[in-house]
């Protein structure tokens, strides 16, 4: 059965670096997704892209961090100054157009010390 | 705010035993969804119940909705120990963003 992958599973970087998550979505889906969910808390939307345009974003998506789809394959977030805030669980998620279930990755672990 | 809520945030029952978990919500919605997630792990979707459904089956799931109080229940029936997760409900909104409830832990004692 086709999912939707991530990696890595675990990044640590250090306060002001940038870090790049990447994600392979379900092929032959055309709608992209990125959740944060802190740890004990809430999942919470990031940004939807589709047809290679971010379509909507939440006040959390700020200038700091922006998506990607740089091949066929491919979707990534990027964060370019990481706050220790940034530290969660980043999820990203597709699905076909008309169908609103979506598919999620399992996950990378974001650490910012 | 439009965040979902969830009730209970934990809960803890036997195996065999049928548990409850309620979602509530604030706007309008197109679908409510819900999802299960074991620790530390990603999201699993379960099942999705659209805006003017009532309710929906689907293995040992029921999902209810009821518009009028914005709410959505999700029963589980004869549970398993293998159904320890944690589970959110999600609300799809009318810009078709899914808005999250904070989830119920649930604990399935062998």
């Amino acid at each position: 059965e086709p999912e939707v992958t991530q990696t890595p599973s675990h990044q640590v970087t250090q306060m002001g670096q940038e870090v790049i998550l990447r994600c392979v979505p379900i092929s032959n889906h055309l709608y992209f997704y990125w959740y944060r969910q802190i740890l004990g808390q809430k999942v919470e939307f990031l940004v939807s892209f589709y047809n290679n345009e971010i379509s909507e974003k939440s006040e959390i998506f700020d200038d700091q961090f922006s998506v990607e789809r740089p091949d066929g394959s491919n979707f990534t977030l990027k964060i370019r100054s990481t706050k220790l805030e940034d530290s969660a669980m980043y999820f990203c998620a597709s699905n076909w157009p008309g169908l609103y279930e979506q598919y999620f990755g399992p996950g990378t672990r974001l650490t910012v010390t | 705010s439009q965040q979902g809520e969830e009730d209970p945030q934990a809960l803890s029952i036997q195996e065999g035993e049928n548990a409850t978990m309620n979602c509530s919500y604030k706007t309008s919605i197109n679908n409510l969804q819900w999802y299960r997630q074991n620790s530390g792990r990603g999201l699993v979707h379960l099942i999705l119940i659209r805006s003017n459904e009532r309710e929906k089956h689907s293995g040992r799931l029921r999902v209810t909705l009821d518009t009028s109080k914005k709410s959505s229940s999700l029963l589980i029936t004869a549970s398993r120990a293998a159904d320890t997760a944690s589970y959110f409900c999600a609300f799809m909104d009318s810009n078709y963003q899914l808005i999250w409830g904070a989830g119920t832990k649930l604990i399935i004692k062998p």
